[in-house]
């Protein structure tokens, strides 16, 4: 069973759509939680910093975190065809410990 | 902010060569971290390279197959070595800009024939 599970998609929805986004893990000992944005032939960029339980929002996107289950979200409003990219999930022990990706899931915002 | 800036940006390989790629980083930092992106897969950490001591290496990675070089505080090296097919993949330099914000560059695409 892999530390981190992420379903790969693709997913595909139309403008304005909302949409979720979705990790499983393994791992009771993660603490911090993370959702990068990766376009095509670029690096990852931070979209999302959680720390612990709860829920955290920044413009259109917001970040859940249920420990208990071990589940993390992020959803997408308004989503816009320049919101087509791999959104991956990751997370860690500590800050600054080593981070644990998900696979990436690809999301296609069609207009 | 910090800029990563990583060489070369793509290569193609022949079959039990080297290259190594290079990572500069436009202001000190203190640890910076090499991933490996295989097609559909997850970013696997490689190893951890600090300024002045040798690179710790995940499991299932050695330094053999990927020697690390880290000769001051802004750059690093990674080679890989005696590639084969299999090494086909996206390499992606990182480090911790802020606290909790690991921020990468934009990596290098290696294809090996």
């Amino acid at each position: 069973q892999k530390e981190v599970e992420q379903d790969p998609g693709p997913l595909s929805v139309p403008e304005g759509a909302i949409v979720s986004l979705n990790c499983t893990y393994s791992n009771s000992a993660f603490q911090y939680f993370m959702w990068y944005r990766q376009y095509s032939r670029k690096g990852p960029e931070l979209l999302m910093y959680t720390y612990s339980s709860g829920n955290k929002e920044d413009g259109r996107f917001t970040a859940q975190v249920d420990k208990s289950s071990k589940y993390i979200s992020l959803f997408i409003r308004d989503s816009q065809p320049s919101d087509s990219a791999t959104y991956l999930c990751a997370m860690s022990e500590g800050s600054g410990n080593k981070l644990v990706f998900g696979a990436g899931t690809i999301l296609r915002v069609k207009s | 902010s910090a800029v990563i800036s990583q060489k070369p940006s793509r290569d193609i390989c022949q079959r039990g060569t080297s290259l190594t790629i290079q990572c500069q980083v436009d202001s000190q930092v203190t640890m910076m971290f090499w991933y490996r992106q295989q097609p559909g897969q997850s970013l696997t950490l490689i190893a951890t390279a600090n300024q002045g001591s040798e690179a710790t290496y995940e499991s299932g990675f050695v330094i053999d197959k990927f020697p690390i070089s880290r000769p001051n505080l802004t750059f690093s090296t990674l080679t890989v070595s005696n590639m084969s097919p299999e090494d086909s993949s996206i390499y992606l330099c990182s480090f911790y800009r802020v606290a909790g914000e690991l921020f990468f560059g934009e990596g290098s695409r290696l294809t090996v024939l």
